[in-house]
């Protein structure tokens, strides 16, 4: 079965700094799909940023960039000139044809002012 | 409506009483999804539904728990007998496919037993 591991339970960050959250997966498929999901306190799930396996170009939406490591089966998030509002949990996600969204166990991002 | 709705908010029941909770999809959304999230936790999938096909149910976690759909509309999820272990958010989820589509999520159902 495909596991997502989030090694970091917690993490912190000063705002406007950098900070990387990780992530790594395990799968026997060749095409999938990984996802970073962003719950603040509302419980409202956001989904932050996706990249599809087949593409070898790590996705960017804004400050969220992701760096997707295929062989090594890592996924891990970076977030850019931090600001208060992305103080939330941080789930990373596994999805394909044969398995439904699958999460990891999540990471509290702190942003310190 | 716009986004995926759930009901109740919060639900508190005393053990061994059944709940039913309920998702409305988003208009248009082939697939619906509920997870189970304890407290701290990560999200746990229970049931996903696609269409018409027969529901993925491989993350049920015992017989208490069942999940109906009809066609590509409203889901009730019910716990029977619910046990204090039960308590948790209920998250519902759409997505207008299977495998490729974004799942866009309900705000939850918080369900305590005690």
């Amino acid at each position: 079965a495909q596991t997502v591991t989030q090694s970091q339970p917690e993490m912190s960050v000063q705002e406007a700094e950098t900070v990387t959250l990780s992530c790594t997966y395990d799968t026997s498929e060749s095409d999938y799909y990984l996802f970073w999901y962003k719950q603040p306190p509302s419980r409202q799930m956001i989904l932050v940023i996706r990249q599809e396996a087949y593409k070898q170009q790590n996705a960017t939406e804004n400050r969220f960039s992701v760096n997707f490591q295929k062989a090594a089966k890592s996924f891990s998030l970076k977030i850019s000139d931090s600001q208060l509002g992305d103080a939330a949990m941080y789930f990373c996600a596994y999805r394909s044809r044969n398995t439904p969204l699958v999460f990891g166990k999540g990471t509290r991002l702190s942003v310190i002012a | 409506g716009a986004g995926v709705s759930q009901s109740p908010s919060n639900k508190v029941t005393e053990k061994g009483k059944d709940v039913e909770l309920r998702c409305d999809p988003i208009s248009g959304h082939t697939a619906l999804y509920w997870y189970r999230q304890r407290l701290g936790q990560g999200l746990e999938f229970l049931i996903y539904f696609q269409g018409n096909s027969a529901p993925d149910k491989s993350g049920l976690p015992s017989d208490r728990f069942s999940a109906e759909r009809t066609g590509e509309s409203v889901s009730t999820l019910t716990i029977q007998r619910t046990q204090q272990e039960d308590s948790a958010v209920y998250l519902c989820a759409s997505s207008v496919d299977r495998v490729t589509g974004e799942l866009f999520f309900g705000e939850g159902s918080r369900l305590t037993v005690l």
